[in-house]
């Protein structure tokens, strides 16, 4: 089983639609979690961490399930400009002892006119 | 401006040479990785660094090496080794170990191999 898991999409949606994307994570003892955006043949940029009382950042909501390891992300009002791969990520323990950060491998939205 | 600096951002490179991929951060972050990532796949760690003067292999190390003299930089070298080095490499940092407060990336390198 995969550290972290996405439906890698497409999610072809109307502008102006709301969509949620999901994210499962293998380790019950991750402490930390996000969800990041990749424009094309760029960088991943961190949207919004997520905590577990929910989180919201204008129109983006993030939801931590514990019990089920399982995380959301809600887009209202989808613009042209949230085309984008977003990326689920948690902490796991490496090899080494040492925490790092696990991506998943995105889950791909296309918003069209 | 804090930031990461990486380059250069494209790098051609023959079949055989070792090449070393800079990456440089000016926000007095302790932790560095290294990542991979392939047309269509998710990020890959390769290397990561938590204090200078010691580092981790991460999931795919075989053919790279790193080092971590100083804390604002941690080059990745290429070596021959690597059988399929053609990727997008991304170089990342966070303030202290496990980024708990998430990861900063540099722009990345294209890497191809002719």
């Amino acid at each position: 089983r995969k550290e972290v898991e996405q439906d890698p999409g497409p999610f072809n949606v109307p502008e102006g639609a709301t969509v949620a994307f999901n994210c499962t994570y293998s380790n019950s003892a991750s402490q930390s979690f996000f969800w990041y955006r990749q424009d094309c043949r760029k960088e991943p940029k961190l949207l919004m961490s997520v905590y577990s009382s929910g989180n919201e950042d204008g129109r983006f909501t993030a939801q931590l399930n514990r019990a089920s390891q399982y995380i959301s992300l809600l887009i209202r009002d989808s613009k042209l400009s949230d085309s984008a791969t977003y990326l689920c990520v948690v902490n796991v323990i490496g090899p080494g002892g040492g925490n790092k950060l696990t991506f998943g491998t995105g889950t791909q939205l296309k918003v069209e006119l | 401006d804090g930031g990461i600096t990486q380059s250069p951002k494209y790098l051609f490179r023959k079949e055989g040479q070792n090449v070393t991929l800079s990456c440089e951060q000016n926000l007095n972050h302790d932790a560095m990785y290294w990542y991979r990532q392939d047309p269509g796949q998710g990020l890959r760690l390769i290397y990561y660094s938590q204090i200078v003067n010691d580092f981790q292999k991460g999931d795919i190390a075989e053919g790279y090496s790193v080092s971590r003299e100083k804390k604002e930089s941690f080059p990745l070298t290429v070596t021959s080794a690597q059988k399929n080095p053609t990727a997008f490499y991304l170089c990342a940092s966070s303030i202290g170990p496990g980024g708990k407060y998430g990861y900063t990336f540099g722009s990345g390198t294209r890497l191809t191999v002719v």
